[in-house]
């Protein structure tokens, strides 16, 4: 069974520093998609960033990146010059691929940016 | 143009009672999905359909939970004989096909249970 663990529930960091948020998962599967979600309080999920396992080059979307280490299966995401839009519960996620698209949620980490 | 809407956006009642939550998803997707947020847990994936066909439902927790999609379009997730611990939001997303995991799937605002 295919799980994600986010081993920090909450995190604060002062406006415009860099915050890193961990993520691992578990999975015997070779090929497979990595999320990571951004739930503000409207509830909305909002996708931050995407990942292909077979993809060596880590993803990079404006201020958000991520530290895709395959071998350690360790997914964790660095938003750099947090603003205060940031602040958000933050969701990593793991999907295989080709099969029935079943995404498997970590437990959040809640993302606050102080300013 | 219009994204995921669910309906209620809130919904209280008591236990014991039926509950039914809409979701709208994105015109032309042919996937939808179904999630449960307990509060401070991640998400719970519940059921998804292909069309109208549910070829996963095995996230469902009881019986007492059933869902169906009509038309490619709306799906309705109904619980039945609520409660106390049906008390989440409830998640539907929607994404253009399924069985390719590059399309990513587009989330609603949720509906919000509480159950007395």
């Amino acid at each position: 069974a295919q799980t994600v663990t986010q081993s920090q529930p909450e995190m604060s960091v002062q406006e415009a520093e860099t915050v890193t948020l961990s993520c691992t998962y578990d999975t015997s599967e070779n090929n497979y998609y990595l999320f990571w979600y951004k739930q503000p309080p409207s509830r909305q999920m909002i996708l931050v960033i995407r990942q292909e396992a077979y993809k060596q080059q880590n993803a990079t979307e404006n201020r958000f990146s991520v530290n895709f280490q395959k071998a350690a299966k360790s997914f964790s995401l660095k938003i750099s010059d947090s603003q205060l839009g940031d602040t958000a519960m933050y969701f990593c996620a793991f999907m295989i691929s080709n099969r029935d698209d079943k995404i498997i949620f970590g437990k959040g980490t809640r993302l606050h940016i102080l300013p | 143009g219009a994204g995921v809407s669910q309906s209620p956006s809130n919904k209280v009642t008591e236990k014991g009672k039926d509950v039914e939550l809409r979701c709208d998803p994105i015109s032309g997707h042919t996937a939808l999905y179904w999630y449960r947020q307990r509060l401070g847990q991640g998400l719970e994936f519940l059921i998804y359909f292909q069309g109208n066909s549910a070829p996963d439902k095995s996230g469902l927790p009881s019986d007492r939970f059933s869902a169906e999609r009509t038309g490619e379009s709306v799906s309705t997730l109904t619980i039945q004989r609520t409660q106390q611990e049906d008390s989440a939001v409830y998640l539907c997303a929607s994404s253009l096909v399924s069985g390719y995991s590059n399309q990513p799937q587009h989330f609603g605002d949720g509906t919000r249970l509480s159950i007395l």
